[in-house]
């Protein structure tokens, strides 16, 4: 089936640091590639995405690339600010039949400090 | 535009007590729509998917239930509340088919604490 793993956090970096939050998955076929972020008390709003190889979502400074070699599509941010403290989610939507789901990782918190 | 909202955004209940969550969702027809749970601490739990009028798949057995009376409406239910049941709630939607590149939608959330 499909699943997707991201790493565990809380991960806590000081403003402007290098943030990479790791997510590889397993699926079948081409899916559709997510980054989801939830802050506090919020609902999950859609921060990026791709839909297939070699694809680069980029939105608010976060980028992520869509590898099918390795099968990840980790986020990254080149400076941090203390508003982007937040849970993060990897998700991916198979293609064809089943792309009416939707598979998430189990989310990342991140916490930045001034 | 697309909008989805759902309600009560808090609410508090006590065990044994009914629930009824709903969500709407505006500029847009047939969509798919979904009940996921986040559990404290824990990460997105899919509960009910509907991909058109009167048709639910459950993703989880549980004494929870979802219903779609209209288009547009997506209700979750329960005739008596467990303590394992609280939790942050999520309507969400996608549009039919390949439109919209798969991409699902959430609501504001709703926090259902029962004690």
């Amino acid at each position: 089936g499909n699943s997707v793993t991201q790493m565990e956090g809380p991960v806590t970096l000081s403003e402007e640091a290098f943030l990479t939050i790791n997510c590889t998955y397993t699926a079948t076929g081409y899916p559709s590639l997510f980054w989801y972020v939830q802050y506090p008390g919020e609902g999950l709003q859609l921060l990026l995405k791709a839909t297939k190889a070699d694809d680069k979502g980029s939105n608010k400074g976060f980028e992520a690339t869509y590898r099918k070699e390795t099968t990840s599509f980790h986020l990254e941010k080149g400076s941090v600010q203390v508003s982007d403290s937040a849970v993060y989610f990897c998700a991916l939507s198979p293609g064809g039949a089943g792309s009416y789901q939707l598979t998430f990782g189990k989310g990342t918190k991140l916490s930045v400090i001034p | 535009s697309q909008t989805i909202h759902q309600w009560p955004a808090t609410l508090v209940q006590p065990v044994g007590s009914p629930l009824s969550l709903e969500c709407t969702v505006e500029g847009t027809s047939n969509p798919n729509l979904y009940w996921y749970r986040q559990a404290a601490g824990r990460g997105l739990q899919l509960l009910f998917y509907s991909v058109g009028i009167g048709q639910i798949s459950s993703e989880v057995p549980q004494n929870l239930s979802a219903s779609r009376p209209q288009d547009r409406q997506f209700i979750l239910s329960s005739k008596k509340l467990l303590l394992s049941d609280s939790g942050f709630y999520l309507c969400a939607w996608k549009g039919p088919g390949s439109f919209s590149g798969n991409t699902i939608y959430f609501g504001e959330g709703s926090w259902l604490t029962v004690v």
